[in-house]
C-alpha cells in the first residue's frame, strides 16, 4: 500500500496553462507539505498544512495555491505556469510538525514548455 | 534561506568501505534528520537526532550532532552498492512560536556512489 501518493507522475504543459497536482496520504497524519526540487536537486519547502493552519512560504508566488479538501489530501494548483516552474514537486506528510519524520511521495516531474 | 550544507557534494567509494557525510547549519534547531533519495524517487527518512542528543545509531548508520559547532555527520559503515543514492540532511526549526509551527529545511545533498 502506498503511504503517500501523487498524481500525475509526469506533467508536460505549455507556458500560461493552469494545472493541478494531487496528493493523498493514508497514514492518518495531520500535517502535509509541498516541496519543490530544482534541477540542482535543491529541495525547498513551499507549504505546510495541518488541520489548524496553512503556513505559506513567502518566497512562493501566489500563482501557487494549496487546497486541502480533507486531512488526507493536499492538492497543489498552479496558475499561469512559467518556464521556471519546471521542477519535481514532492508531497509529504507527518504526524504533527515536531519530532517526527516526514514521509514523501514519489514526486511529480513538471515540465513547462 | 538555505540551512543545511552537506559536504562533500559527491563521494565515490568501494563497496565495504565506510562513507562519511557532513552537514553544517546556521540557526538553532529542534532536530536534525537525514534522508536518502534514489535517482528519480522520493525521499526516505533514515534517522532523526534531537538537539539534546549527541549520537544515534540505526543499523549501519551512525549520526552525530554537535550543536556548539552546528554540524552533524552521517556515517554508513560497510557500504554496499545498494547504498548508492543522494543523502540529505534537514534541520527542523521553529518558525512561528505562537502557532508551534516548524519547518524542515534541506541541504543540497551528498551524492554517494558505491562501486561494487
Amino acid at each position: 500500500d502506498t503511504a503517500v501518493s501523487q498524481t500525475p507522475k509526469y506533467l508536460v504543459t505549455q507556458m500560461g496553462n493552469d494545472k493541478s497536482i494531487k496528493c493523498e496520504q493514508n497514514l492518518g497524519h495531520d500535517t502535509m507539505y509541498w516541496y519543490k526540487q530544482d534541477s540542482k536537486k535543491f529541495l525547498k519547502i513551499m507549504f505546510s498544512y495541518n488541520n489548524k493552519e496553512l503556513i505559506i512560504n513567502e518566497t512562493v508566488p501566489n500563482r501557487f495555491s494549496p487546497k486541502s479538501p480533507d486531512k488526507a489530501h493536499l492538492n497543489l494548483h498552479i496558475n499561469s505556469l512559467e518556464l521556471g516552474d519546471s521542477a519535481v514537486y514532492f508531497c509529504a506528510s507527518s504526524q504533527g510538525q515536531g519530532n517526527n519524520e516526514q514521509f514523501f511521495g514519489p514526486g511529480t516531474r513538471l515540465t513547462v514548455l | 534561506s538555505q540551512q543545511g550544507e552537506e559536504d562533500p557534494q559527491a563521494l565515490s567509494i568501494q563497496e565495504g568501505e565506510n562513507a562519511t557525510m557532513n552537514c553544517s547549519y546556521k540557526t538553532s534547531i529542534n532536530n536534525l534528520q537525514w534522508y536518502r533519495q534514489n535517482s528519480g524517487r522520493g525521499l526516505v527518512h533514515l534517522i532523526l537526532i534531537r538537539s539534546n542528543e549527541r549520537e544515534k545509531h540505526s543499523g549501519r548508520l551512525r549520526v552525530t550532532l554537535d550543536t556548539s559547532k552546528k554540524s552533524s555527520s552521517l556515517l554508513i559503515t560497510a557500504s554496499r552498492a545498494a547504498d548508492t543514492a543522494s543523502y540529505f540532511c534537514a534541520t527542523l526549526t521553529l518558525i512561528y512560536s505562537g502557532a508551534g509551527s516548524y519547518q524542515l529545511t534541506f541541504g543540497k545533498g551528498t551524492k554517494l556512489s558505491v562501486i561494487p
